[in-house]
């Protein structure tokens, strides 16, 4: 399967700072990505889509203007919280992966915001 | 109705058993499903894909598919406490874009010595 890297793993900050989630494909060379996000014992729920050299697509509810995504290169896409507020902790996932349709996730991000 | 449901559990079974866990869709044009394993505090790691109806296996593990009855489910043998985890069902529904995965809410599994 696909080996995708994420950084950093965990994160502490302060309320009303930005935060910058790094999500990289190490074996090829990723066009899409997505972006998921998970609250203490519930589900995964996925945020966007990341398109390599155009905007990404956010799903229903996911504000686009606090989580900005950028997918510069084939192998690197980031998410950035903005603004971050207590009710953004969670542990932020992405996925990418070669192939029809298998996925396969980074280790994750731990976002605690104080 | 959610679009991917299962068993919230917790299931438990003693080592050496069988696990059975299920998972129903409500996309009937879905062609794709997965069986995710996510230990505690960590990210999911695939186990299974199946896209056909009918069963696949590999090692320990077996997924079904039916599509008639919009249902897909895993069977684990031979239990062991290592299996303990939370099992994501997810689907990609028709007319999405490929890898873009909806997940159930997870089944507890606890396999017990």
């Amino acid at each position: 399967g696909a080996v995708v890297s994420q950084h950093p793993s965990w994160v502490i900050c302060k309320s009303g700072t930005s935060v910058k989630i790094e999500c990289r494909s190490l074996d090829f060379q990723a066009t899409t990505m997505f972006w998921y996000r998970q609250f203490p014992k519930q589900s995964l729920m996925l945020m966007a889509t990341s398109n390599e050299g155009s905007k990404a697509t956010y799903e229903q509810g996911v504000e686009k203007d606090k989580f900005l995504i950028n997918h510069a290169s084939l192998t690197l896409s980031t998410l950035t919280v903005t603004s971050a507020h207590p009710e953004d902790s969670s542990f932020y996932i992405c996925s990418t992966g070669q192939g029809i349709n298998e996925q396969y996730f980074g280790p994750g991000t731990r976002l605690t915001v104080t | 109705q959610k679009e991917v449901e299962q068993n919230s559990g917790p299931l438990s079974v003693p080592e050496g058993a069988i696990a059975s866990l299920n998972c129903t869709y409500s996309d009937r044009v879905s062609q794709s499903f997965f069986w995710y394993r996510q230990y505690s505090g960590k990210s999911p790691e695939l186990i299974m894909s199946i896209y056909s109806n009918g069963d696949k296996e590999d090692g320990r593990f077996t997924a079904q598919l039916n599509k008639a009855s919009q249902y897909v489910s895993l069977l684990i043998r031979d239990s062991q406490p290592s299996d303990s985890a939370t099992y994501l069902c997810a689907v990609i529904p028709g007319g999405t874009s490929y890898g873009k995965l909806t997940f159930g809410q997870g089944t507890i599994l606890t396999v017990h010595p």
